[in-house]
Order: structure tokens, then C-alpha cells, then sequence
């Protein structure tokens, strides 16, 4: 059974730029949640995809956008980047059936806006 | 909406010392709590998990946690701990309606000191 993937592991971008972050769901898992984890915080929820639609957003701006695909797979885009956007960010896969509600996260991608 | 507090942002303690690591949260609805750890440079891994029924939680490597709903805390315990319990440990919670938005608390950083 392979976990959740992301990539790239580390990135470095200017202020302004635009930059997409990629998430490979665990087999079976047809839900992806997005975190950012700002350094010495926990988490902060983004928003989610089921079925290739969002599923609930956390409170960030619309420059925060997102795609899944039709292999559960998604793209998290962040747009006009901000030097507060530098953060850890989270891909949590999971498949909502019964009562688990259990996510399993990747390994997250190191993003440094300079 | 929900929020999540951890009371210790830093826990230092003894190799084989029992250790508590302790989390309240509010919230107007009905929740299911969660344990994650993170080691450095890693994503989040399940400890534990409460959705129902009995209110004492046993997780992975040894570590459990008690949910007390009329004190609406959900404090993680471990009676004997290792150096390698050396990490950051997040407390979450999400709605039982919806299940699909995680709510983080900062984090806790226990230390075992050899």
C-alpha cells in the first residue's frame, strides 16, 4: 500500500510568484485535505476535495485554489505569493466511509517565499 | 466553530518517567479527537484516535488518551516514555456532522532527557 506522496519537498519562490504543490493520495483514499503549518504552529486547514470538488475551506483567500483529479490526485496553487505564505503545507489523504474520518498526511512541502 | 489549546508548549522529562500531555478544546457541536506526532522534518502519524464509545483511548507505541467531555479535554498519557518519544504532538478535533475540516492545537514539544 503506498502512503501520500507530495512534491516537491523543498521550494524557494519570490515574493509575487505563483507556485504549485502536488499530492498523490494513498490507494483507495478518494478525499485530499490541504494544511499550512507555519513554523512553530500547528496546522491550519485550507480546504478539501472529494470527487474532484471542494469539500469545505478554511479561512484563506482565494488565491489559495486547488484541483484533484480524477485518480484522487491534487494540486494545491497559491497565487501572488506573500512572505507569510512560507509554511509546511500538508496534503491529508482519507476515504470517509463509516465513522473513521481518519487522514493520513504526506511528508509536506518545505515552501520559503523570499 | 471549534478551537483547540494545548496547555504546554514544551514538556521536558526523564527517560522512563510517565509523561501527560494535555489538551482542552471547545466546541458547540459534538467532535471526534485525534493524537498526531510529527518528528522533525516528517509529516504527521495517527497516535490515537476517540469517536465513540469507551472514553479511554489506547493508541501506538504505548500511548493513550482519555476523553472527558463534561471538562471537554482529551489528555494524552504514556506511563513510561523513550528517548525516541522525543517529538512534537498535536491534538486535533473535527466536527462528527461533517468530519471533514481538521482544527489544530500549536503543539506540544516533549523532550525525554536521557
Amino acid at each position: 500500500e503506498t502512503g501520500v506522496t507530495q512534491s516537491p519537498t523543498h521550494l524557494i519562490k519570490t515574493r509575487g510568484q505563483q507556485v504549485t504543490l502536488r499530492c498523490s493520495s494513498q490507494s483507495g483514499h478518494n478525499t485530499v485535505s490541504w494544511y499550512q503549518q507555519a513554523l512553530g504552529q500547528g496546522p491550519q486547514f485550507i480546504f478539501q476535495y472529494y470527487r474532484e470538488e471542494e469539500n469545505g475551506r478554511g479561512n484563506f483567500p482565494p488565491r489559495f485554489s486547488g484541483l484533484q483529479f480524477p485518480n484522487y490526485s491534487s494540486e494545491l496553487n497559491v497565487n501572488a505569493l506573500e512572505l507569510d505564505d512560507s509554511a509546511l503545507y500538508l496534503c491529508a489523504s482519507s476515504f470517509p466511509s463509516g465513522s473513521s474520518y481518519e487522514q493520513y498526511f504526506g511528508p509536506g512541502t518545505r515552501l520559503t517565499v523570499t | 466553530a471549534q478551537s483547540v489549546t494545548q496547555l504546554d508548549s514544551q514538556v521536558p522529562v526523564f527517560e522512563e518517567a510517565p509523561v501527560e500531555l494535555r489538551c482542552n478544546y471547545s466546541s458547540s457541536v459534538s467532535v471526534y479527537l485525534f493524537w498526531y506526532v510529527q518528528y522533525p522534518n516528517q509529516g504527521l502519524q495517527l497516535l490515537l484516535k476517540y469517536l465513540s464509545g469507551s472514553t479511554l483511548v489506547k493508541g501506538i507505541n504505548g500511548f493513550e488518551a482519555e476523553f472527558n467531555k463534561s471538562q471537554t479535554s482529551f489528555h494524552l498519557r504514556k506511563p513510561s516514555v523513550h528517548i525516541s518519544d522525543t517529538a512534537e504532538y498535536f491534538c486535533a478535533v473535527s466536527e462528527t456532522n461533517t468530519g471533514n475540516q481538521f482544527y489544530f492545537g500549536t503543539g506540544t514539544s516533549l523532550t525525554v532527557i536521557p
